[in-house]
Parts: structure tokens; C-alpha cells; sequence
């Protein structure tokens, strides 16, 4: 146990719906991170944020959005999702926003039908 | 933007054999990180490199990080099949967000 929780880890689901994902980082880490890896795109970064503020923002679709709450945990919410955003979707967790390494989540694993 | 590329992309080798993964950046970075992802799994931080020309070693694994600090090397002596995986180079961007670098694959035969 990495010591960050993601949920669900299996999500099924049809084109054109709206998903939420949830990650609680490791105790004492104020930033999270979300990576979504497909198999032929590798691990993209999607966006960070720093208690509770958005930091970096990456590759991320208008169509997914992310925040964090005053207890750090995160959600990441994927709508009108598309055949193409299937994927591992990781959540990783580190104490400073730079410099540091990350503990990863085991991801959840989204299925849209 | 930055870009981060990995070789091989693939790699088989027979148990024993040493295994060489590169990464290489196309500018200078203040730091590298090193993950492995075991198949099914998720990543997990194996080690960081700061220094140029740095040199760390964890019992089988060697890694180095480049004089110009733009590359970096992972090596593996006499690879065991517990060292199957996918192993990621990871650096930071001037705008504070890491990106990953595609993996090399490994394969190891018994």
C-alpha cells in the first residue's frame, strides 16, 4: 500500500457520460498530481495542485476539470467522455510541489463503452 | 517544449544479462527521477539524480546522470525476472510539472 487512495478502481461506463475519480493523497502531502496512461501515449500529465490551488496544468481536455478540497483530497471529473479516454488514470501525491518524488495511486482504470 | 525521449523502446534479454536503459532531454534539467511500472501495476519512484556526472547504485541497478546533466543511464547487472517491467524516466519542465518519458519495456526469459 503506497499509502494513496484512489477510487473506484474500476469504472465502466457509456460514451457521453460523466465520471468522477477520487484520490486522497499520502498522509502529509499538500500536492497532487493527475497522469492519465494509455497504451500508446505512455504517462501523460494532466495537472498538479498545491494545497488546494491549481499549480501546473498539462495536456488536460476542457472537457475534464480537477480540484482539490480543504482536506487535500482531489477529483478529477471526466464528462462527455468519448470512446478515446479510456485509460489508467493515476493519481500521485508528493509532500512539495517541485523537486520531490512521487507515490503513485494504483489507479483507476476507466472502460467507456 | 521539452521533450524527453527513452531507448529502447523494447528490450528482451535472457536471465543474467545486463540490461541499459537511456534517457535523453533536449535541454538541461535540475534534476531526473527514475520509476518502474511492473505490469498491472502502477509506477514507483526507484531513485533521483541532481548532481552532473552522479553516480548512485541500488544493489543491481546503476544509475547515472550525464556531465552536461541532459541524459541519464539506468543499468541492470545480471537482470533476475523479479526486474520484468517498464521503467520511466521523469523530469521537471521550467513550469513546474513533470512529464514522463515513454519507458523501455523489459523482458526477461528464464
Amino acid at each position: 500500500d503506497s499509502g494513496v487512495t484512489q477510487t473506484p478502481k474500476h469504472l465502466i461506463t457509456a460514451t457521453g457520460q460523466r465520471v468522477t475519480l477520487r484520490c486522497s493523497p499520502r498522509s502529509g502531502d499538500l500536492s497532487v498530481y493527475w497522469y492519465q496512461q494509455s497504451l500508446d501515449q505512455g504517462l501523460q500529465f494532466l495537472i498538479q495542485y498545491y494545497n488546494g490551488e491549481e499549480r501546473a496544468k498539462g495536456n488536460i481536455l476542457e472537457r475534464f476539470s480537477a480540484q482539490q478540497f480543504p482536506d487535500l483530497h482531489s477529483e478529477l471529473n471526466l464528462s462527455s467522455l468519448e470512446l478515446g479516454d479510456s485509460a489508467l488514470y493515476f493519481c500521485a501525491s508528493s509532500s512539495e510541489p517541485t523537486g520531490l518524488s512521487y507515490t503513485f495511486g494504483s489507479g483507476t482504470r476507466l472502460t467507456v463503452v | 517544449g521539452q521533450q524527453v525521449m527513452q531507448i529502447p523502446q523494447y528490450q528482451h534479454v535472457q536471465e543474467g544479462e545486463d540490461f541499459t536503459t537511456y534517457c535523453n532531454s533536449s535541454t538541461t534539467l535540475s534534476n531526473i527521477q527514475w520509476y518502474k511500472q511492473r505490469p498491472g501495476g502502477h509506477p514507483v519512484f526507484l531513485i533521483q539524480l541532481v548532481k552532473s556526472g552522479e553516480v548512485k547504485k541500488q544493489k543491481r541497478l546503476t544509475f547515472q546522470f550525464g556531465e552536461a546533466k541532459k541524459n541519464s543511464s539506468l543499468h541492470i547487472t545480471a537482470t533476475q525476472t523479479t526486474d520484468v517491467g517498464t521503467y520511466f524516466c521523469a523530469v521537471e519542465t521550467s513550469y513546474d510539472k513533470v512529464i514522463f518519458g515513454p519507458g523501455t519495456s523489459l523482458s526477461v526469459i528464464p
